[in-house]
């Protein structure tokens, strides 16, 4: 049982340059998100999911594409990098009823140059 | 929207003190209330969960409270230890996802 797995940890990108961020859970959770982690601003949510096909947006969506074609896998897309998307990003999920709270990954730090 | 707010941003106590973290949210209707630690550097690690309809929630040294009518949650930390210190972040939780607080930066002086 692996819980929440994201890759890759590190990752530097040229502005304009696309990636995307994995996140994968072993734990049949129903419910996935993703967040981004910025000095002063705390973490905020950026899509969400709360079963296969379902996806939703968040606080702070732009830039960034979600897909949830399984329920243990929802990867996020950045589709032109800006140095404005330097941040930590963190993946989550939750049992189908996420009164039983979040599980998360160790995040992934990523740096756009 | 639902907005958390974390008191104090920052403390530092001598080992051995017992201390208290405030967490304020503005809507009530949160399915949970979820107490995490972060070290620097690191992922987040859960401390407590509180449901909705609970009131309490208590794991080893530390205790968390959930008031849903006033909108607050403290997290009480008995005997604090060097290891304490770290980030706690509070966490209000609905079916779209977690809203977070900035934090209380603690750090428990030897």
């Amino acid at each position: 049982n692996a819980g929440v797995t994201q890759t890759p940890k590190f990752q530097v990108l040229k502005t304009g340059q696309s990636m995307t961020l994995q996140c994968a859970q072993d734990m049949n959770h129903e419910y996935m998100s993703w967040y981004r982690q910025d000095p002063g601003m705390g973490l905020r949510l950026i899509h969400y999911s709360v079963g296969a096909g379902i996806t939703d947006q968040g606080e702070v969506p732009n830039g960034y594409n979600v897909s949830r074609s399984t329920t243990e896998d929802f990867p996020l897309r950045l589709l032109s990098a800006a140095p404005s998307q330097t941040s930590v990003y963190f993946c989550a999920s939750s049992y189908s009823n996420p009164r039983n709270g979040y599980t998360f990954g160790s995040g992934t730090r990523l740096t756009v140059v | 929207k639902q907005e958390v707010t974390q008191i104090p941003a920052a403390l530092s106590v001598p080992e051995g003190e017992n201390l208290v973290l405030n967490c304020s949210f503005t809507d009530s209707a949160i399915y949970n209330l979820q107490w995490f630690r972060q070290d620097p550097g690191k992922g987040l690690t859960s401390l407590l969960l509180i449901q909705s309809s609970q009131r309490e929630q208590t794991s080893g040294r530390l205790n968390a409270s959930l008031d849903k009518s006033s909108g607050r949650s403290t997290l009480y930390i008995a005997a604090s230890q060097p290891g304490d210190s770290a980030t706690y972040l509070c966490s209000g939780g609905g079916a779209d996802g977690l809203t977070f607080g900035k934090g209380t930066h603690l750090i428990i002086q030897p």
